[in-house]
């Protein structure tokens, strides 16, 4: 079946280091998701990614979904103490046009030390 | 107005209890979700529920069983209770088409003991 691996698991930065997350789907995508949950909390949304090779930036975070749309990342520039939390990507399968499920990557949990 | 609202937030019982968790969207969506979450943080998907139709059953055991009274409510209850059982559990919301983002509610963490 469809599955959506991400990686790293784990990220520790210094404060103002950069972060990088990598996602990638078995199969193509009509588009990707990310959230973030923050330590005690709920997935929240983030961004969706729908065209091939598409860049959107939120502040410091830049989402990249690849030429395929097999792959994406999301990049955080100069991380702060308030990007801490687990961020995951998600993609949809679609089921007999019934909504259908959303597919989530294992996560990466970033840590930053200030 | 909290969007998609579980309860209760904390469930703590005791192995071979029988418990429910509820939740509640209030988004018009048309599609709701049961994930569950361990304790390396991977969101598992459950079940799913188009207009209180099941869509989905990711090979949960038949100790959990889902209920849609109305599109707007999907409940969640499960039997003789195991340790394995202990995680967070997160209901969440959306519209069934494939480019929408999903809602989630705050998560109802069970402790079986």
């Amino acid at each position: 079946g469809q599955q959506v691996m991400q990686i790293p698991q784990y990220q520790h930065v210094q404060e103002g280091e950069d972060f990088t997350t990598y996602c990638n789907s078995s199969t193509t995508l009509s588009n990707i998701q990310w959230y973030k949950q923050r330590p005690g909390g709920h997935p929240v949304f983030l961004i969706q990614l729908v065209k091939s090779g598409e860049v959107k930036k939120q502040k410091r975070l830049t989402f990249q979904f690849g030429e395929a749309k097999k792959n994406s990342s999301l990049h955080i520039t100069a991380t702060q103490t308030t990007d801490v939390g687990t961020y995951f990507c998600a993609g949809p399968l679609l089921i007999y046009n019934q909504g259908g499920k959303l597919i989530f990557g294992q996560g990466t949990e970033l840590s930053v030390k200030p | 107005d909290t969007a998609v609202s579980q309860t209760p937030k904390y469930l703590v019982t005791q192995m071979g209890n029988d418990k429910s968790i509820k939740c509640e969207q209030n988004l018009g969506h048309d599609t709701m979700y049961w994930y569950k979450q361990d304790s390396k943080k991977f969101l598992k998907i459950m079940f799913s529920y188009n207009n209180k139709e099941l869509i989905i059953n990711e090979t949960v055991p038949n100790r959990f069983s889902p209920k849609s009274p109305d599109k707007a409510h999907l409940n969640l209850h499960i039997n003789s209770l195991e340790l394995g059982d202990s995680a967070v559990y997160f209901c969440a919301s959306r519209l069934g088409h494939q480019n929408t983002e999903a809602f989630f509610g705050q998560g109802t963490r069970l402790t079986v003991v």
